[in-house]
């Protein structure tokens, strides 16, 4: 059991290219969340999914793009990354919303635009 | 949507005393707040949560106490040790939906001094 898992764990992007970030779990878990988080803002929320094939906006949405095709997977695009998007990136996961509270976090995305 | 303001955003304490850390929210709807430790590096982890139907709870060292009218909550960390040392994030979750989304404090900086 992996638990929450996350590719790649680091990567440097120019100004205008485009990336994938995958986010995995092998709970089962319905519900998955990205957010990013940058030095004294703690952790804000990009996108969120609340079952394979759903997707809506978190607080900072712009510049993103998200799919669940995969009850297990959750992916975060970047289509023209921008220096602003510089961050650590974490995916999170739940099982339920109802009984369940606590997310769980993937291990982070350093991602570095120059 | 809802607001967290976290303080303080540093924090140190010498081995063995206690350490407080609030948190105050804006949307009275919020029923759900959890709190976070992050260690350099590492992804946030939950330590202890509580419900808004709840005014205290306590886990060995840790206690968490709501007052919803107010707005505010706070961690209590009594007999720290370094390895207490990490940051630490509120959050706050209303229910949209079928949806969790938490709205987190921008962290405090925990220093535990040997």
């Amino acid at each position: 059991n992996a638990g929450v898992t996350q590719t790649p764990k680091f990567r440097v992007l120019k100004t205008g290219q485009s990336m994938t970030l995958l986010c995995a779990q092998d709970m089962n878990h319905e519900y998955m969340y990205w957010y990013r988080q940058d030095p004294g803002m703690g952790l804000r929320l990009i996108h969120y999914s609340v079952g394979e094939g759903t997707t809506a906006k978190g607080e900072v949405p712009d510049g993103y793009n998200v799919s669940r095709l995969k009850k297990q997977n959750f992916l975060l695009g970047l289509e023209s990354a921008a220096p602003s998007q510089t961050s650590v990136y974490f995916c999170a996961s739940i099982k339920d919303t109802v009984i369940y509270n606590e997310q769980f976090f993937g291990p982070g995305t350093r991602l570095t635009v120059l | 949507g809802e607001n967290v303001e976290q303080h303080p955003s540093t924090l140190s304490v010498q081995e063995g005393d206690s350490a407080v850390i609030k948190c105050t929210y804006s949307d009275s709807a919020s029923n759900y707040f959890p709190w976070y430790k992050q260690e350099l590096g590492k992804r946030p982890q939950l330590i202890i949560d509580i419900r808004s139907n709840v005014g205290e709870k306590k886990d060995q060292r840790i206690a968490v106490t709501l007052n919803k009218t107010a707005k505010h909550f706070s961690l209590h960390i009594t007999e720290t040790q370094p390895e207490d040392s990490a940051v630490y994030f509120c959050a706050a979750s209303v229910p949209t939906g079928s949806a969790r989304q938490l709205t987190f404090g921008s962290g405090t900086q925990l220093t535990v001094l040997p």
